[in-house]
Formats: C-alpha cells, sequence, structure tokens
C-alpha cells in the first residue's frame, strides 16, 4: 500500500499518560497535515509542515501537542499529560505542493481512547 | 469568523432520487471550497473541488458566493453512494482545511 500510513491504529491509554503517533506520508509529498477528529463532527485542523518546517500551528493546540517532522519524511504527534477530552481520532493527511490545496490524501487515522 | 455549516446530519433517499446536501460558509474573502466524502471503511477522500468545475461520479456543486453556499447535487442517487460527505473550506491566507460537521447520505433500494 502506497498510501499514507499511520501507527498505531488504536491506542488507550491512561490519563496523564503521554502517547506518541507516527505518520508515513505518500513518499514523494512534501506537505504533512495533522487534523483531529471526535465523534459527530468534521476534522480539525491541528498544524501541518512543508517538508521539515512547521508551517502552522492551531491556536487550539494546547502546549501538551507536539508535532515533528525531523527528516521531511515521517511525522510524529505527541500528546503529554493527557486528558480524557484528548480522546479522538487523528488523521494524517499528505500533499505534493504544487497549486495551493493540492489534493489532500488521508490516512486511516489513530483512535485514541483517554481513560 | 471561518465555518463551514452542513445543517443535515442525515439525508435519506431512495436509488434514483435526486440528492442535494446543503453547504453554507462564513469567510470574508475568496475561499476555495471542496467536498470529501468517507465510504464505509475507507479514507477520507477528495470529491470535487470547485476551481476544477468537474463532476465526479456524478456529483456537481456550484460555488454561489451571493449566498455563501456550495451545495453538492446528484440528479439521481446510487446506493453507492451512501457515505459520510464533509464540505470544506481553505481561506485565501493558508492551505489548511475547515471542516463541516458533515453529512450522512443513506441510499436506499
Amino acid at each position: 500500500d502506497t498510501g499514507v500510513s499511520q501507527d498505531p491504529r488504536h491506542k488507550i491509554t491512561k490519563r496523564g499518560q503521554n502517547v506518541t503517533f507516527r505518520c508515513d506520508p505518500i513518499s514523494e509529498h512534501n506537505r504533512l497535515y495533522w487534523y483531529r477528529q471526535t465523534l459527530g463532527q468534521g476534522p480539525e485542523f491541528l498544524t501541518y509542515f512543508q517538508n521539515e518546517a512547521q508551517l502552522e500551528k492551531s491556536r487550539l493546540l494546547s502546549d501538551r501537542f507536539s508535532a515533528e517532522r525531523p527528516k521531511g519524511s515521517f511525522s510524529t504527534l505527541e500528546i503529554q499529560r493527557t486528558e480524557q477530552g484528548d480522546s479522538a481520532m487523528y488523521l494524517c493527511a499528505s500533499s505534493l505542493q504544487g497549486r495551493r490545496n493540492e489534493k489532500l490524501f488521508f490516512g486511516s487515522g489513530t483512535q485514541l481512547s483517554v481513560l | 469568523a471561518q465555518r463551514v455549516t452542513q445543517p443535515e446530519k442525515l439525508l435519506s433517499v431512495f436509488k434514483g432520487a435526486p440528492v442535494e446536501l446543503k453547504c453554507n460558509y462564513s469567510y470574508s474573502g475568496s475561499p476555495e471550497l471542496f467536498w470529501y466524502v468517507q465510504y464505509s471503511r475507507q479514507r477520507l477522500q477528495l470529491l470535487l473541488r470547485h476551481i476544477s468545475r468537474e463532476s465526479i461520479k456524478g456529483f456537481t456543486a456550484d460555488l454561489n458566493k451571493g449566498e455563501t453556499s456550495f451545495h453538492l447535487k446528484k440528479p439521481f442517487a446510487q446506493e453507492e453512494d451512501s457515505a459520510m460527505y464533509y464540505c470544506a473550506l481553505s481561506p485565501t491566507e493558508t492551505d489548511k482545511l475547515i471542516f463541516g460537521t458533515g453529512t450522512r447520505l443513506q441510499v436506499f433500494p
């Protein structure tokens, strides 16, 4: 499968623990996005990268959230001191920079449950 | 505020009936509008974008700046159209997408 890959598919953790998710974009894509989706809502933008540079970060993202894309390939999203409100589906997407808003390819997501 | 509103959580029709999924947006500039679709057990994927002015799987959407709407239409629904549909807006100054809450389309045989 040459699509966007996310790992793990599911994560159950206890409140207060740290979690890290990984996203592997389509290999030639230089843009990578993170979104979060809760039940009954559409995806909500968190942050995006162009190569290794983080170009935008949502103001809704607290300091407990951090994302990296160190070599401009895969990306990690870390949540520190998880809270029950962090329970959601975390979606990664990638695109090839070209014209504005080139088509996004989404991964299957990581479902986080915080107990 | 930049916002996308999809007023219907669920839309149920019979096969062969026309379909219109409503989308209204709030944005002061000239946005780009998109429809994304998620079929059962599949990933979210782009259906169409307004600048392309294309018809995908029989679906069309026209941007109406006066009414700030971007409704998705299909003249004759098929069972395989059953899915979750999200309208999304991209503001001029950024490449992020702002999604609506989605409409589930159910097409009955």
